[in-house]
Order: structure tokens, then C-alpha cells, then sequence
């Protein structure tokens, strides 16, 4: 069964980057039935979609300019790179994978993790 | 970019049927798709294009759709419903394919 499961640090300095890794158990990350993409949630808040990767990648415009999503195919994994954070970026991060019928559900995720943005 | 509003909070006694909105212009143009998120936890996939259930997921919950309003109907609400709702559109005519809802809060009294 396919499972993703986030790793990074918890805690990040204002201004520097966000970077996190989402591990693929079950399934291959180059396989071509999924877009892999990561999501997040400011505490007590709703669902923010940051951008996906299927060979070439897709952002939400409002963060593209400071977002990287990239595939290591020999760890089976992705991962997110987001620059400049500030206070506005803590949140709950999830890996997600959406199918490649370009419906964009999502359909596994991962715990998620937090990541605080400090001063 | 498109955007879609949720009900904050709603209630339901044990037993009776939930209906959880989400609206939106022309939303009938567009994939819905629903989630039920429980504290602490990641969010699960209940309805994908509008009405359909992956395995697993029981057939309490269903899905409709209007030309303003999609709906998750949550039939015989049991406690362990209690959890917070987001809908998702998939809206590929613009620059934001993922849009989701600020999501309702399901209370079962």
C-alpha cells in the first residue's frame, strides 16, 4: 500500500529556507499514475495546495516565486525547498500524491509535519 | 482565481443527516472533491468528482452537486463523524488548479 511520510527540521529561522522531504513506500516516485505534491495548514486554519511535480512542476501563483518541488528517483522520494520564509509560513506541511487523470484529489498523505518559523 | 466558501460549523444529533456546502460560481463546471480531517490527523479522501466513494469509505456519505452548490450529505451521523470537512475544486481554466474550502467544523450532539 502506498505511504509517504514527511521528514525535516521542526524549526525554521525568518528569512532562511524551508526545505522538506516526503519518503515513497509502496509505489515508485517516478511512476506516471501520480502528480506528488505537498500541502500545508496554518494552525487552526485551512488547506493551502503549494504546487505539485508530473515531469514538470505546478504552483499556487501566490507562493511560486519562492517554491521548489523536485523528485530523487534513486532515494524514492520528493521534496519541497520554500525560500525567504516568514512568520506566515508556519504551518502543518503534507506530502500528498493526486492521480495523473488530472482530476487533482488527492488521494494518500502523509502525517504530516510541523514547521515553525522563528525570529 | 476561483474560490470557494464552506459554513464554519454545523451540528447534528446522532442518528440524523448532515449536509455540509460548498459554494462557488458555476462550481457544476468543475471536479468536487471532499475530505473529513479529524484532530491531530491528516486529512482522508472521502468523495472525489463530486460523487464517487474510494474503497473504504462508507456510503453514508455521498455527494451532489447544483450549478452554485456542491454537497456532502453524511447520512445517520454517528459520533465518530465528528471532524472537520474541506471541499476541493479542481479548476484547470486558470493559473490555481487546487483550490480547497476553509472547511466546516461537524459537531455530533
Amino acid at each position: 500500500q502506498l505511504q509517504l511520510q514527511e521528514s525535516g527540521p521542526g524549526l525554521v529561522t525568518a528569512s532562511e529556507t524551508l526545505s522538506l522531504t516526503c519518503n515513497v513506500s509502496g509505489d515508485s516516485v517516478s511512476s506516471t499514475d501520480y502528480y506528488w505534491g505537498w500541502i500545508r495548514q496554518s494552525p487552526g486554519k485551512g488547506l493551502e495546495w503549494i504546487g505539485s511535480i508530473y515531469g514538470k512542476m505546478y504552483y499556487n501563483p501566490s507562493l511560486r516565486s519562492r517554491v521548489t518541488i523536485s523528485v530523487d528517483t534513486y532515494k524514492n522520494q520528493f521534496s519541497l525547498k520554500l525560500s525567504s520564509v516568514t512568520a506566515a509560513d508556519t504551518a502543518i506541511y503534507y506530502c500528498a500524491n493526486s492521480y495523473s487523470n488530472g482530476y487533482w484529489y488527492f488521494g494518500h498523505w502523509g502525517r504530516g509535519t510541523l514547521v515553525t518559523v522563528s525570529s | 482565481s476561483y474560490a470557494v466558501t464552506q459554513p464554519p460549523s454545523l451540528s447534528a444529533a446522532p442518528g440524523e443527516t448532515a449536509r455540509i456546502t460548498c459554494g462557488g460560481n458555476n462550481i457544476r463546471t468543475r471536479r468536487v472533491h471532499w475530505y473529513l480531517q479529524r484532530p491531530g490527523q491528516a486529512p482522508v479522501l472521502l468523495i472525489y468528482n463530486v460523487n464517487n466513494r474510494p474503497s473504504g469509505i462508507p456510503e453514508r456519505f455521498s455527494g451532489s452537486i447544483s450549478w452554485s452548490t456542491a454537497t456532502l450529505t453524511v447520512s445517520t451521523v454517528e459520533a465518530g463523524d465528528e471532524a472537520a470537512y474541506f471541499c476541493q475544486v479542481s479548476d484547470t481554466t486558470g493559473d490555481l488548479p487546487v483550490v480547497f474550502g476553509g472547511g466546516t467544523q461537524l459537531t455530533v450532539l
